[in-house]
This record gives C-alpha cells, sequence and structure tokens, in this order.
C-alpha cells in the first residue's frame, strides 16, 4: 500500500486559476520533494523541504509555492496557471531510516502525481 | 557538469526475453546509484539501490551491476513479463551536500509484447 498520497491524480483547470496540489505522507519522513516531469524526460527538482517550515527551491526555476506547516503534509500552490505550467508533478518524501538498506541512504519513495492541464 | 546518460532511450522484446538497460553517470562525489520503475501515470518506484563498494544486486528477476571506476551501472531483467512494460529510471546521489542531491536520467522505456 501507499504511503505517500497525491491529490487531485488528474487536473484540468483554465489559465489564470489558482490551484493546490496536496502531497500527505505517513512514514514520519522529515524530508519531502516536488518534482516536475514532462513526458519522456527526467524529473527536476523545483521545492524540497528538510522539515517543519523549512521550504527550498530546487534546481528548476518554478512560479509555484510550497509550505510545510505538518509534518506530514507538504502542498504545493500555483496562484496564476498558466498553459506553460501543463504538466506532471510527483511529491517524494524520504527519512533517515530506510526502509531498504536499514541504512541511511535516503531513499526518495514517490507519490502517484499529478497531472496538470492548463488550458 | 554532473549528468546521468541512459541508453537505449526505448527498448521492446517479447515475453519470456532477456534484456540490459545502461546507465553511464559523471556525478561526482559519488553516493549511490538507484534504479527505479515507473509504470505509465504514475510515480517512480525503486528496484535497487547501490553505494560505492557493491558490484550487483538483485531484486527478484532484476539484477543491477555498478562499476564505480567506469562510472557504469547495467540492469539486467531475467524473463521479462508484460508487467516489466514501464519506463526504467538510473537515479545518482552525490555526496556533496546535506540534501543529498539526485541526478535523473531520462529513463529507457521497455514494452514487452506478448
Amino acid at each position: 500500500e501507499a504511503d505517500i498520497y497525491q491529490t487531485p491524480r488528474y487536473l484540468v483547470i483554465g489559465t489564470g486559476k489558482k490551484i493546490t496540489l496536496e502531497c500527505s505522507q505517513t512514514m514520519g519522513h522529515d524530508k519531502m520533494y516536488w518534482y516536475q516531469q514532462d513526458p519522456g524526460m527526467e524529473l527536476h527538482l523545483i521545492h524540497y523541504s528538510y522539515g517543519v517550515n523549512s521550504t527550498e527551491k530546487g534546481d528548476l526555476s518554478s512560479e509555484s509555492t510550497v509550505s510545510r506547516i505538518r509534518t506530514e503534509h507538504f502542498p504545493l500552490t500555483l496562484e496564476s496557471a498558466r498553459p506553460s505550467h501543463t504538466s506532471q508533478y510527483l511529491c517524494a518524501s524520504s527519512g533517515n531510516r530506510d526502509r531498504e538498506t536499514s541504512g541511511t541512504t535516503d531513499t526518495q519513495y514517490f507519490g502517484p502525481g499529478t497531472r496538470l492541464t492548463v488550458l | 557538469k554532473n549528468q546521468v546518460e541512459q541508453s537505449p532511450q526505448s527498448l521492446i522484446i517479447l515475453e519470456g526475453k532477456n534484456c540490459t538497460l545502461q546507465c553511464n553517470y559523471t556525478v561526482s562525489p559519488f553516493s549511490n546509484l538507484r534504479w527505479y520503475k515507473q509504470d505509465t501515470g504514475r510515480g517512480p518506484v525503486s528496484l535497487t539501490i547501490m553505494t560505492f563498494s557493491e558490484n550487483t544486486k538483485s531484486n527478484g528477476r532484476y539484477t543491477a551491476t555498478l562499476d564505480a571506476d567506469t562510472k557504469q551501472s547495467s540492469l539486467h531483467i531475467t524473463a521479462s513479463q508484460l508487467s516489466d512494460s514501464a519506463s526504467y529510471i538510473c537515479v545518482v546521489s552525490d555526496r556533496g551536500s546535506t540534501l543529498g542531491r539526485l541526478y535523473f536520467g531520462r529513463g529507457t522505456q521497455l514494452t514487452v509484447w506478448p
């Protein structure tokens, strides 16, 4: 069963609308991430957080903003959506305890993604 | 420049056949390398993770190899199944920051035909 959730899974919206993409994880992970992925392309990091009240911009410039008020919740907001924002948005989380290796390699666990289309 | 290159870009094989996917990277300093499987419309799921000292690691029908000297990795899939159809992404992590910066390849799109 998935431990990291994203809603909505699909969103079609008109230009200029404000949208919030939700991401929640139940693994108690301190680090969370937002990626943007276009078809056939690599994932690009747009935001990340080390913990509550910590947010940083990633490598790819994005007009979106994020907040981290609770450990389990990391929503992404676009104040005014544009067609150029059409993409898949993936949320991920990682923690110091790695389920695969029992070490500290910080594997990132991804949500199912939100496919955003701005008309 | 830190990069991850994957080949081939796409691959079609018949069910039951084996295949090998390649990953070359220039990331330095190296921390670990992961292979992820991403089904269409879903988030990536980790298949294997290897650190500098590991040469090979298996997960069922998936076997990953790592040559840290030549900075190459491969993912071998044995006795392919229709459910193996997906994008396979090579991800390399560096040791240059607390975040453990990840570098993603563009993936190899594998299609398994019956």
